[in-house]
């Protein structure tokens, strides 16, 4: 998974409950990207981040937050305002934005109770 | 609006045959298209890139080629093996924005 940690492999989210998502990489890549994919739609661009304390939007951010406080990790978290949780969320780094070759984490599978 | 669409959705071949996956879209102006490759349960995997100006690009037995000119993509895969077995998504890039577009996705199934 070229250098691309995501943890835990599965997580299950309580109704009205934050939950956090890591994401670590050892790549030396500046820019960092949360996707979320559900069954019969294409990967979603969460939100992504070009360098250390930057971050953008992309274009499911409702209901999500991000960090990026050290090059090396970009952590997302599930709020309770995000309804529909339950999907499969993937983490991607880059050399930089203009770089198209993501390299992806393992991916983490929410579940909500 | 930009738009990526694969087929068939879905594919079943026996361990040794060749099979094409195909990719068609409509983004404008056009940047580049990439092929990854999912293993369920895991994150893509880059396969190959094309742009504009290149027809064909083969990464030992899948060959990429791209027709710009009708906006057409496929991945051919010779002599399939069971690791083969898994999703195929083509990605589309956008020239203006730099947005990608991604499609949903062929899923394979090499049978022994």
């Amino acid at each position: 998974d070229g250098g691309i940690t995501q943890s835990p492999k599965y997580l299950f989210r309580k109704e009205g409950q934050n939950v956090t998502l890591s994401c670590e990489q050892n790549l030396n890549h500046d820019a960092m990207y949360w996707y979320r994919q559900d069954p019969g739609q294409g990967l979603r661009l969460i939100y992504y981040s070009q360098i250390v304390n930057d971050f953008q939007k992309g274009d499911i951010a409702e209901g999500y937050s991000v960090s990026r406080e050290k090059k090396e990790s970009f952590p997302l978290t599930v709020t309770s305002a995000q309804k529909n949780p339950t999907a499969f969320y993937l983490c991607a780094s880059s050399i930089q934005t203009g770089d198209e070759t993501q390299y992806f984490g393992p991916g983490t599978r929410l579940l909500v109770l | 609006k930009n738009q990526v669409e694969q087929s068939p959705q879905s594919l079943i071949i026996l361990e040794g045959k060749n099979c094409t996956l195909q990719c068609n879209y409509t983004v404008s102006p056009f940047s580049n298209l990439r092929w990854y490759k999912q293993d369920t349960g895991r994150g893509p995997v880059s396969l190959t890139i094309m742009t504009f100006s290149e027809n064909t690009k083969s990464n030992g037995r899948y060959t990429a080629t791209l027709d710009a000119d009708t906006k057409q993509s496929s991945l051919h895969i010779t002599a399939s093996q069971l690791s083969d077995s898994a999703s195929y998504i083509c990605v589309v890039k956008a020239g203006n924005n730099r947005k990608l577009i991604w499609g949903l996705g062929t899923s394979l199934a090499v049978n022994p």
